[in-house]
């Protein structure tokens, strides 16, 4: 079966615009999380959904919002991007809530590069 | 900030010789799970261990878990070049339905 689709792989942008990333979990996976990876901060964890609610949400600004649709499709959106929010960000999903069981299954990512 | 740390940073070795690879963390947990990464992709789950077990194999890797000392380790046994990548423990926290990662080992085989 399809793995986890992260579009698109690579994105430059510059401060102060916004951007919106996607995701395609697993089919019949109902979770869907976002993490944020960069060589100063490691791996940081920025929100999950399930069945279209949010659960819980990292210790990150405002600036940056996630949703998830019917189909379990997640986007992430960050605004006014600052230079720091150059990263590699990951999604991740699961079967059922949280990686309690199963662990997750991560896309490729994408990376994001604010110039 | 990351829930534990992992030792060493980076790890050089032969093709052929064992990896092993160790992550501390701070508070319960449910399960503490291994990933690889390839340079610049995403993660690939390895191996979950729960907290009431304290030994699992999966081919060539093994993972132990002391709750008490609030640590795990991975062997690689029979290490080759395609093992080379980053590794990094997680665990899913008694508080939380997240991930919290440590900051990873840098593993190099050499051919």
């Amino acid at each position: 079966k399809a793995g986890v689709t992260q579009t698109p792989r690579y994105l430059i942008k510059t401060r102060g615009q916004q951007v919106t990333l996607s995701c395609s979990p697993i089919s019949g996976h109902r979770s869907v999380s976002w993490y944020q990876q960069t060589p100063g901060q490691g791996l940081q964890f920025l929100f999950e959904y399930f069945s279209e609610t949010q659960r819980n949400k990292g210790n990150f600004p405002g600036r940056f919002s996630g949703r998830q649709f019917s189909n379990s499709r997640s986007e992430m959106n960050v605004s006014t991007l600052e230079l720091g929010d150059s990263a590699l960000y990951l999604c991740a999903s699961s079967l059922a809530k949280g990686p309690r069981n199963y662990g997750y299954t991560f896309g490729s990512g994408t990376r994001l590069t604010v110039v | 900030s990351q829930q534990g740390e992992e030792d060493p940073q980076a790890l050089s070795i032969q093709e052929g010789e064992n990896a092993t690879m160790n992550c501390s963390y701070k508070t319960s947990i449910n399960n503490l799970q291994w990933y690889r990464q390839n340079s610049g992709r995403g993660l690939v789950h390895l191996i979950l261990i729960r907290s009431n077990e304290r030994e699992k194999h999966s081919g060539r890797l093994r993972v132990t878990l002391d709750t008490s000392k609030k640590s795990s380790s991975l062997l690689i046994t029979a290490s080759r070049a395609a093992d080379t990548a980053s590794y990094f423990c997680a665990t899913d926290r008694t508080s939380g339905s997240r991930l919290t990662f440590g900051e990873g080992t840098q593993l190099t085989v050499n051919p």
